[in-house]
């Protein structure tokens, strides 16, 4: 089934504008990942944040985890034109050896 | 240097075919995965496999198969194509069972059924 949801479905932003996508899942985790899927492209692993961790940045990254709420949230701060991709998250089980289960995603487009 | 490569990255069939889809990694990855993106672009995981155990989702029909000659392959099988099986597959891998610490995508394969 699936597990994590993206908010928004698709968002569009301006050059330099920060740019914030959420994700909320179902079950307990052990880690949160995001990946970034630019079009007609295989998917690239962004960052990974741990069940115990609160927030983690990577760069122009930002990304928070409430396991209280079942969520975290992926921010791109300065965005650039080439930050235009689909964004998922994607969840793993907390019982070891369970495949990841992703989202929908968030389509985000930067206009330059 | 392409870390997870697939062949080929178009495939335009008719319906009843069997096709298959080959997936490579020179990562000395031990786990290696199939996933389907539909239209909407919804990622579903197919198969999990490593050199130990494979795992299907139950899902899954089972005109796909997967089949691995070694450890840096895993190639898609599929038999008595439908529409319905058009779609975006990829092909991943991780260093860990489950993927706990990042997948590694190959660049998809456009599959079309008509």
């Amino acid at each position: 089934s699936q597990q994590g949801e993206e908010d928004p479905q698709a968002l569009s932003i301006q050059e330099g504008e920060n740019a914030t996508m959420n994700c909320s899942y179902k079950t307990s985790i052990n880690n949160l990942q995001w990946y970034r899927q630019n079009s007609g492209r295989g998917l690239v692993h962004l960052i990974l944040i741990r069940s115990n961790e609160r927030e983690k940045h990577s760069g122009r990254l930002r990304v928070t985890l409430d396991t209280s709420k079942k969520s975290s949230s992926l921010l791109i701060t300065a965005s650039r034109a080439a930050d235009t991709a689909s964004y998922f998250c994607a969840t793993d089980g907390d019982s070891g050896n369970t495949p990841l289960v992703f989202g929908k995603g968030t389509r985000l487009s930067v206009i330059a | 240097d392409t870390a997870v490569s697939q062949t080929p990255k178009y495939l335009v069939t008719q319906m009843g075919n069997d096709k298959s889809i080959k997936c490579e990694q020179n990562l000395g990855h031990d786990t290696m995965y199939w996933y389907k993106q539909d239209s909407k672009k919804f990622l579903k995981i197919m198969f999990s496999y490593n050199n130990k155990e494979l795992i299907i989702n139950e899902t899954v029909p089972n005109r796909f198969s997967p089949k691995s000659p070694d450890k840096a392959h895993l190639n898609l099988h599929i038999n008595s194509l439908e529409l319905g099986d058009s779609a975006v597959y990829f092909c991943a891998s991780s260093q860990d069972y489950g993927g706990g610490r990042g997948q590694y995508f190959g660049p998809g394969t456009r599959l079309t059924v008509t």
